[in-house]
């Protein structure tokens, strides 16, 4: 079975730009959330996403962005690029069967690597 | 505030010795415990997690950990090093009250010496 997939792989932009990260979960998945790691540390939870819907947001500002379509992929968008933005951007799946529980486990895809000039 | 600490950016072991990754969190309530290894240029993969069962759990490569309440750690594992263990360990958790978000430490990078 194919796991969590992203992409792009990599990504070069300039700041001010957009950014459109997509993300596609393991098959009967229905959760999907998003972390920001910068280099050298841990990742950072941005958002989750269950049925299509928010569930949780991490502390970024509102130039960061995302959705859940009906197959249960998702795309996250960040506006208005800064350098700080740079980082390894991860996607995570996990089944949410009724909802999402602390103890279900996340899946994680291989990462976009954004890189702000 | 609910947070989670690892000891050591670094840790060097030669191989075949024991391998002993630091985790301790802060919370006033139970949290539940993931470990996860992050080998270059790929994402997390989850090597076990605690739950409130049993308090020393096994997971995957060898690797366990032992959940200690009283000293609010959660420390990983394995007796013997191998090289293919040189990677990225991150210890996470979440609570029940959160339902969906895992807190990450800032991460322990295992190096292995032949």
């Amino acid at each position: 079975d194919a796991g969590v997939t992203q992409s792009p792989t990599h990504l070069i932009k300039t700041r001010g730009q957009h950014v459109t990260l997509r993300c596609s979960p393991i098959s009967g998945h229905k959760s999907v959330s998003w972390y920001q790691q910068v280099l050298g540390q841990g990742p950072q939870f941005i958002f989750q996403y269950y049925e299509k819907e928010e569930r949780g947001r991490g502390n970024f500002p509102d130039r960061f962005s995302a959705r859940q379509f009906p197959n249960y992929s998702s795309e996250l968008n960040v506006n208005a690029l800064l350098l700080g933005d740079s980082a390894l951007y991860l996607c995570a799946s996990s089944p949410g069967l009724a909802k999402p529980t602390s103890t279900d486990t996340q899946y994680f895809g291989p990462g976009t690597r954004l890189t702000v000039l | 505030a609910q947070s989670v600490t690892q000891l050591g950016s670094h840790v060097s072991v030669s191989e075949g010795a024991l391998v002993l990754l630091r985790c301790n969190y802060s919370s006033s309530v139970p949290p539940y415990l993931f470990w996860y290894v992050q080998y270059p240029n790929q994402g997390l993969q989850l090597l076990l997690k605690y739950t409130s069962a049993a308090t020393l759990v096994k997971g995957i490569n060898g690797f366990e950990a032992e959940f200690k309440k009283s000293e609010t750690s959660f420390h990983l594992t394995k007796p013997s090093a191998h090289m293919s263990d040189a990677a990225e360990y991150f210890c996470a958790v979440s609570w029940m009250d959160s339902s969906y978000k895992l807190i990450f430490g800032s991460g322990t990078r295992l190096l292995v010496r032949p």
